[in-house]
């Protein structure tokens, strides 16, 4: 098993592009989170989902958008990138209605300029 | 403000050297989790604590929930180069009506030969 994948690992974006950030899971989890990670801010959830087809905001959900079209994978979009959105990007999935033990992703480090 | 507080925010100590982090909320916490991220990976689970008063260990690292479910600690002993990267503390908490994740902003810990 490969567990929870991050595409891509790094990139650099200017103010105004667009990207989609791809994880993906192999391990048959319901549940799909995206986290962003800031010096001094710990993990703070953006998107989630609970199961194919669906998708509910976290704690910073502003500026980006997320699709689950598959079970196996997590999109997440930056239509208009900004700066404050310069961080590093988790992935992690978990079993149904299981919060705990969630498996992370390597994680996607992204540079706004 | 942060739901969970983790203190230091960083750590140098000597190689051999016993060390402690701190975790804590204001909140009763329903599962405590512990994580390990080194820099640029994902992060990696170390320990769960449910229970007031639990400790769990596993090899020199030991985790302890305080009776009160709104402090928990991780202690290492004798440290080593392989413990330095950064502690996460996680719990599962009510946000907004709905159980999620939230972590502590992170320790950062150097051991120095």
């Amino acid at each position: 098993n490969a567990g929870v994948t991050q595409t891509p690992k790094f990139r650099v974006l200017k103010t105004g592009q667009s990207m989609t950030l791809l994880c993906a899971q192999d391990m048959n989890h319901e549940y799909m989170y995206w986290y962003r990670q800031d010096p001094g801010m710990g993990l703070r959830l953006i998107h989630y989902s609970v199961g194919e087809g669906t998708t509910a905001k976290g704690e910073v959900p502003d500026g980006y958008n997320v699709s689950r079209l598959k079970k196996q994978n997590f999109l997440l979009g930056l239509e208009s990138a900004a700066p404050s959105q310069t961080s590093v990007y988790f992935c992690a999935s978990s079993y149904r209605g299981q919060v705990r033990e969630q498996y992370f992703g390597p994680g996607t480090r992204l540079t706004v300029t | 403000s942060q739901e969970l507080e983790q203190s230091p925010q960083s750590l140098i100590v000597q190689e051999g050297k016993n060390l402690t982090i701190n975790c804590t909320s204001s909140k009763t916490l329903y599962g405590l989790y512990w994580y390990k991220q080194k820099y640029g990976e994902g992060l990696i689970f170390l320990m769960m604590l449910q229970k007031g008063g639990e400790e769990k260990s596993h090899e020199k690292i030991t985790a302890k929930l305080d009776e009160k479910k709104q402090q928990s600690s991780l202690h290492i002993t004798a440290s080593q180069p392989s413990h330095a990267g950064i502690y996460l503390c996680g719990a599962d908490m009510l946000i907004q009506g709905a159980q999620k994740l939230v972590f502590g902003q992170g320790t950062r810990l150097t051991i120095n030969p």
